[in-house]
């Protein structure tokens, strides 16, 4: 069964660097997302992506985000310098959205810690 | 604002029944979902519903009120595999989706 995959699955960093997650949604997906959960915490919208653009952001992705689809494949978040509250589990998910079906799927997450 | 309210934690006895409530306020709806998470793993999906009623699934149906902005997952014969957070989430008008803070359900043998 397809599945949504992210690289890598633990992220250290130290405060004010630069990182980049990594995502490959299901392939015959056409919108994208990114989610973060800072632990205990509810999962919050990040940012959609459809036809190689965001279609809306949340307040949480200033410009310290941005996302690209650099390939067929990849999906990435960029966050461009790094703060000590950026520390979350960082999830991707892809859906068809599709008539019957808007099941968002996925991915297994990436831990960032920040220190 | 946006808020989606659902109960911290609930517990339930193997075999039994339990149902978890979820109420929303949202700018605009487009339809409700109910995912699972086990601690330290993604979201994964339980149910969809856009149209008020009952949708079953197995052990699991999920109920959408959009008039009373309600919904309740109902669990039946539960397994201790069950023993999970249960997050309701609504996509509002911008199809973003707003996600409640998660009811942890604690099974009981």
């Amino acid at each position: 069964e397809p599945e949504v995959t992210q690289t890598p699955s633990h992220q250290v960093t130290q405060m004010g660097q630069e990182v980049i997650l990594r995502c490959v949604p299901i392939s015959n997906h056409l919108y994208f997302y990114w989610y973060r959960q800072i632990l205990g915490q509810k999962v919050e919208f990040l940012v959609s992506f459809y036809n190689n653009e965001i279609s809306e952001k949340s307040e949480i992705f200033d410009d310290q985000f941005s996302v690209e689809r650099p390939d067929g494949s990849n999906f990435t978040l960029k966050i461009r310098s790094t703060k000590l509250e950026d520390s979350a589990m960082y999830f991707c998910a892809s859906s068809p959205r599709g008539e019957s079906t808007y099941e968002q799927y996925f991915g297994p997450g990436t831990r960032l810690t920040v220190t | 604002g946006q808020n989606i309210d659902q109960p911290t934690e609930m517990t339930a006895t193997e075999g039994a029944i339990v149902q978890i409530n979820c109420t929303y306020q949202t700018s605009g709806f487009n339809g409700l979902f109910w995912y699972q998470q086990h601690a330290g793993e993604a979201p994964t999906f339980l149910s969809y519903n856009v149209l008020d009623g009952l949708e079953e699934k197995g052990r699991f149906s999920s109920f959408l009120s959009r008039s009373k902005g309600y919904s309740y997952l109902l669990l039946k014969e539960l397994q201790m595999k069950d023993s999970a957070s249960y997050l309701c989430a609504v996509e509002n008008s911008n199809y973003q989706l707003i996600w409640g803070a998660g009811t942890k359900l604690i099974i009981k043998p």
